[in-house]
Parts: structure tokens; sequence; C-alpha cells
């Protein structure tokens, strides 16, 4: 199947400071891209759903300004999590569609202290 | 929110056919039944789709009623590494590719020794 990658795999940041998670489709390309969030023992939660060249369509409750995602090609996106907490500690999972298909990363822990 | 119901929890020996069942009584006519799993720590992993007929691959096989209000994911033989959280997502067919996958809360799998 098709290969979706992150980086980093894991990341540990201190309050205040910003994160950016990156995510590839490594042999295909995608048009959309979507960014999940999961808490321990939670199912995924879906934060926004990009398209390449255009704004990001964030889900209700999900701060457009503290989530910045960029889809600048149609390969990549990303995440910056500004000015994180501790409480924005979390499992991000980007995705990709491509082949008419939806393809997931490995995932990102972010753990704020 | 999920359009889908699904056992918190099940158990399976090893070696036996693990039944996963789902519900998904308001599914629209246009809608896909999607089985996704997701292994501890991991993203999720694709397994199977369908519309109305049963489907297999080397994965698992689906069988969806014939008033496609329910379905079965079937793992004919479990192992060890089938324990997981599998998610049964309905989805319409979208060629522009910006539908989204809602997750539900999942069954977790666990297959015994």
């Amino acid at each position: 199947g098709a290969v979706v990658s992150q980086h980093p795999s894991w990341v540990i940041c201190k309050s205040g400071t910003s994160v950016k998670i990156e995510c590839r489709s490594l042999d295909f390309q995608a048009t959309t891209m979507f960014w999940y969030r999961q808490f321990p023992k939670q199912s995924l939660m879906l934060m926004a759903t990009s398209n390449e060249g255009s704004k990001a369509t964030y889900e209700q409750g999900v701060e457009k300004d503290k989530f910045l995602i960029n889809h600048a090609s149609l390969t990549l996106s990303t995440l910056t999590v500004t000015s994180a907490h501790p409480e924005d500690s979390s499992f991000y999972i980007c995705s990709a569609r491509g082949n008419d298909e939806q393809y997931f990363g490995p995932g990102t822990r972010l753990t704020v202290t | 929110d999920a359009k889908t119901t699904q056992p918190p929890s099940m158990d399976c020996a090893e070696g036996r056919a693990a039944n996963l069942p789902c519900n998904h009584s308001t599914i629209s006519g246009n809608e896909y039944v999607y089985w996704y799993r997701q292994i501890h720590s991991q993203g999720p992993q694709y397994i199977i789709h369908g519309l109305k007929n049963n489907e297999t691959n080397e994965m698992a096989s689906l069988i969806i009623t014939e008033d496609r209000k329910s379905s079965t994911l079937i793992l004919p033989h479990a192992t060890l590494r089938d324990t997981a959280v599998y998610y049964c997502i309905v989805r319409a067919a979208d060629p522009g590719g910006s539908e989204k996958l809602v997750f539900g809360k999942g069954t977790k799998l666990t297959v015994n020794p």
C-alpha cells in the first residue's frame, strides 16, 4: 500500500514554544491531507482538512491560529502547534488521500513540559 | 459524530476466526463501509471496504447485510498481532477526495494465546 511518513516521530518541547510536524506522501500525490489528534485511550479526532495550495478547513472547536497547517505541495503538509501548552500534549496523526484511498502516517507523539 | 456502533471490546482465541460486528442503520445509499485498525501507538491501517457486496482480501472478509444496516469484519485465523482497536466507518464516495473519515470508539480486539 501507499506510504505516508511523519517527522518527527516524537518530540518534547517546553511550554510556550512552537513545534512543527511534517507529513509526507512518499509514493503518491495527495491533493487532500487530514490532521487528527488522539488523546490517551480515546479515538482519533479530526482537526482539519487541507487541500494543496489552499487554506485548511478546521473542525469546530479547533483553533486555526494555534494549529497552523500548510499544504504547499502534493506530497507535503505541515502542522505547527504554536505556543504549545501541556494540554496540547497528544498523538498527532496525518492522513493523505491518494489512489482513491486514505492512508495514515505513523503518528507524532508531542509532549509539552 | 460517528455513524456506527460497535461493541467496546471482544476477545478471540489465537487461530480462530474473529467476527467483529458493526451497526450503521442510518447509512445512505452512496456511503461505503470502511474498516481500519490501530495497533497501539501507531497510525490506523486500512483493512477493507465495501458498498453492498461482500468483499475479501488478503487481510479479511467483509460481510454486509442486504439492507446495509450492519456489517461484520471477519479475520479468518486471528494471530496475536491482530490485537488492535478496529474501527468501522461509513463514508460517502467522493471523487474530489475531501470526504472525511470520522472515527468512532471502535472495538478493542484482544487475541489470546
